[in-house]
């Protein structure tokens, strides 16, 4: 069963390309997040969103809820943002929550 | 700034050994919790613990054993490893439990079972 499905799994682009990365979910939720893991292992926190749009330098998040779909965009892409970008949901239920497979963001200079 | 240390980014087992994976914590958290990360699975909750000597079983239990004597340290314990559990585990800890934001995550172990 996957809650959180994630498209593309792999992604390549040239240095200053937008990029989005999409991000499907099956079940309620009281928030959904975007996090960063580099190639070293560790993981931060992006966004956390429970409705519309957020904002964070270069990167934007935006949620529908109707649609349970969210994207993450990243504006003139820098080498710096080579990483994996994991969604993943919180559900309604205490401690409930989904982690997408993560998207590997390679960005070429 | 907060941290959470693994004390081993990468570690070589033979099957059949005891391995002990430490995750100790500086924020006075009560949860932690111990995922696995996999090529095309994603991180995967193995064992979390909300109290010093509580844990509760997460999605992929078996095979693990967890050990939270002190409210800083979680251990991940593989009983007797096997190749099948080759793979990247992450410790995080947090004050909540049901929100992602506001977890802080190790930098991750990678495990390879030979």
């Amino acid at each position: 069963k996957n809650e959180v499905e994630q498209s593309p799994q792999n992604l390549t682009a040239q240095e200053g390309e937008f990029i989005t990365i999409n991000c499907s979910y099956s079940v309620g939720i009281s928030a959904l997040h975007w996090l960063q893991q580099h190639p070293g292992g560790g993981i931060v926190s992006l966004f956390m969103l429970s409705s519309g749009k957020k904002k964070h330098g270069r990167l934007i998040a935006t949620i529908n809820i109707q649609e349970k779909h969210s994207s993450l965009h990243i504006t003139a892409s820098h080498p710096r943002d080579s990483a994996v970008y994991i969604c993943a949901v919180s559900g309604r239920e205490g401690n409930q929550f989904y982690f997408g497979t993560g998207t590997s963001l390679t960005v070429i200079p | 700034d907060v941290k959470v240390t693994q004390s081993s980014r990468y570690l070589v087992k033979r099957t059949g050994e005891k391995v002990f994976l430490e995750c100790v914590q500086d924020m006075d958290h009560e949860n932690m919790f111990w995922y696995r990360q996999d090529p095309g699975l994603g991180l995967r909750l193995i064992y979390f613990s909300y109290d010093v000597k509580m844990k509760e079983k997460g999605d992929i239990p078996e095979g693990y054993s967890v050990s939270r004597e002190k409210k800083e340290r979680f251990s991940l314990i593989l009983e007797s490893a096997s190749t099948n559990q080759t793979s990247m585990y992450l410790c995080a800890s947090s004050l909540w439990t049901d929100r992602v934001y506001g977890y802080t995550f190790g930098s991750g172990t990678r495990l390879t079972v030979v």
